[in-house]
This record gives structure tokens, sequence and C-alpha cells, in this order.
């Protein structure tokens, strides 16, 4: 088992351009979750689905959408990238049901210029 | 607005020592308490979590929660330098479509020096 992984790892956009960070998880959990964490701000929710064919927005949604593209995979969509966006970003999962307990994955590191 | 706090740190002890990390929650309705461990630039890792009152043991590590107090903390025993690491607190929403959501607090960074 994988569990979460993402893609890309690290990737480096110029201001106004966009791109998708994937996430894709294989322990066939119910609810998946997008974070970003700046220093000294700790992880911020940005938009999460409890459930294939639903989304819901987090704290931070604005200048991001999301795809629950199937109960695998959630993607995160940057349509026109900000330096305010630079930041590390986070998937995850819980099975949505009973302890709420969450994985991670490995992050995707983003500067934007 | 659901608040999850933590002392800052950073937390220093020597090896062998008892680290004591400490968390609060302005939700009264939660019900699901979690601490993970975020080593610098890696993914926030599940170490523990706690649902009813009262000391949860798993090896080296001791959740303690207090749901009249709103507080959780996490007890390291016999600390090793491996355990230096940035310990994030988090507790699940109350109602509805905040079950699963998580709070998280803004993380303990802890030393432990040899």
């Amino acid at each position: 088992n994988a569990g979460v992984t993402q893609t890309p790892k690290f990737q480096v956009l110029k201001t106004g351009q966009s791109m998708t960070l994937q996430c894709a998880q294989d322990m066939n959990h119910n609810s998946m979750y997008w974070y970003r964490q700046d220093p000294g701000m700790g992880l911020r929710l940005i938009y999460y689905s409890a459930s294939e064919g639903t989304t819901d927005k987090g704290e931070v949604p604005n200048g991001y959408n999301v795809s629950r593209l199937n109960k695998r995979e959630f993607s995160l969509r940057l349509e026109s990238a900000a330096p305010s966006q630079t930041s590390v970003y986070f998937c995850a999962s819980s099975s949505g049901t009973g302890g709420y307990e969450q994985y991670f994955g490995p992050g995707t590191r983003l500067t934007v210029t | 607005q659901k608040e999850v706090e933590q002392n800052s740190g950073p937390l220093s002890v020597p090896e062998g020592a008892i680290a004591s990390l400490n968390c609060t929650y302005s939700d009264r309705g939660s019900q699901s308490f979690f601490w993970y461990r975020q080593y610098s630039g890696k993914s926030p890792e599940l170490i523990m979590f706690i649902y009813s009152n009262g000391d949860k043991e798993d090896g080296r590590f001791t959740a303690q929660l207090n749901k009249a107090s709103q507080y959780v903390s996490l007890l390291i025993r016999d600390s090793q330098p491996s355990d230096s690491a940035t310990y994030l607190c988090a507790v699940n929403g109350d109602r509805g479509s905040t079950l699963g959501r998580l709070y998280f607090g803004r993380g303990t960074q802890l030393t432990v020096w040899p």
C-alpha cells in the first residue's frame, strides 16, 4: 500500500500561471482533504471532500478549485497563481467514519515568483 | 471559530527525560483528539488518538484527555533525540458536516538533546 501519494513534489510557477496538484489514496477512504502549511500559521484546510461527489470549502478556499475525480483521486487547481500561494500543500484522507483520523501524503512544495 | 491552542515552545529536554506537550480546545462537542509528529521537511504522521477521558498508552507515548477541562496532552517517556520534531494537536469538528474535519494547533517544537 502506497497510502496517500501526491504529485509533483516540487513546482515553481510564475505569477498568473495555472497548475493542478494531484492526490491519490489506495486505502479505500471516503474523505479527502487539501491543506496548506505556512511558517507560523500551522495547517489550514483549503477544501475537502467528505465523500465521492461532494466538495466543501475549508478555511482558505480563495484562489483554488478542487475536483473529486473518483473515490481514489482528489485534485487541487490553482487557476492564476499568486506569490501568496507559495506554500507546502498536503493532501490527506480518512475513512470518514468512526474516529476520523487523517493520513497525509508527502506534500508538494510550491513556489510562485 | 474553533480554536486549538498549543504551547509554541520550543521545548527542550535531555535524553531520557519525560517530555510533556499540552493542548487546549474551544469546542465542547469535539469527540476525537489526535497527536501528529512532523519532522522538518516531512508530512504530519499520526502517532496517537484518544476518544475517552483518561489515559491511553502506546509504547513510550501516553495521551491524556480531560473533556471537562477541554485539555489533551501527550507525554513522551524516555525521550530520544529521534523524538525531536514538531508535535501537532488536532481535534475533530463537533457536528454534521464538520465531524470529519480536523482543526489543528500550530504545533510545539520539541528538541531532545543527548
